[in-house]
């Protein structure tokens, strides 16, 4: 079965800071790999995702995400972190077929920027 | 593009009413939705899937006689907490996905359901 594992429960850091969230996976095949964040109470907004190509993806909110197949991570980015990206953040993988249609998600990191 | 929107986004009911969760896609036809439950802190624990015109595919362990899920049009799904108890407050959320090769999911803000 295909998984991801976020290996860090919390993320601390200063704002201006370099922000990295860690997710390595597990899979069969090729991974389809994907970044969600999670603000109080909210659901989930779509990040980033890696299907194939240039190993380095970009997304939204200035993030960005390393697929590296030797070390089987996708880890998440961000080169100067602000107050405003303290969230819970989550690593999916899409599970293989026939249900390639769902999504498995990692337990979640909880980032916090401080000022 | 790709917005999902949930009502209510909180509700309140007693032990043994039941309650209904509307899961819309607002610009584009989703041809498959999704139900999850997260716990405070947790990840997200997927409980059934669903296809327009078609019955809800469960998960292993979710009651599908207590969570009634209806996917009644491409942009509509419902979930229904039967006889609800204190224990299935929780946090819910759809997500959808649509047309063609694209596999991410696009989530709703959530609904936060208490039984008292």
């Amino acid at each position: 079965a295909q998984s991801v594992a976020q290996p860090e429960d919390q993320v601390n850091v200063a704002e201006g800071n370099p922000l990295t969230v860690k997710c390595t996976y597990s899979v069969s095949g090729n991974p389809y790999l994907f970044w969600y964040v999670q603000y109080p109470n909210r659901g989930l907004q779509f990040l980033l995702k890696y299907i194939t190509g240039d190993n380095l993806v970009k997304g939204s909110y200035g993030f960005e995400a390393e697929f590296n197949k030797s070390q089987t991570s996708f880890h998440l980015k961000k080169p100067s972190a602000l107050v405003s990206d303290s969230a819970l953040y989550f690593c999916a993988v899409r599970d293989m077929p026939p249900n390639d249609y769902k999504l498995s998600f990692g337990a979640g990191t909880t980032v916090t920027v401080r000022a | 593009g790709a917005v999902v929107s949930q009502h209510p986004s909180w509700v309140i009911c007693k032990s043994g009413t039941s309650v209904k969760i509307e899961c819309r896609s607002l610009d584009f036809q989703a041809t498959t939705m999704f139900w999850y439950r997260q716990f405070p802190k947790q990840s997200l624990m997927l409980m059934a899937t669903s296809n327009e015109g078609s019955k809800a595919t469960y998960e292993q362990g979710v009651e599908k006689d207590k969570f009634l899920i209806n996917h009644a049009s491409l942009t509509l799904s419902t979930l229904t907490v039967t006889s609800a108890h204190p224990e299935d407050s929780s946090f819910y959320i759809c997500s959808a996905r649509g047309r063609g090769g694209s596999y991410e999911q696009y989530f709703g803000p959530g609904t936060r359901l208490t039984v008292t």
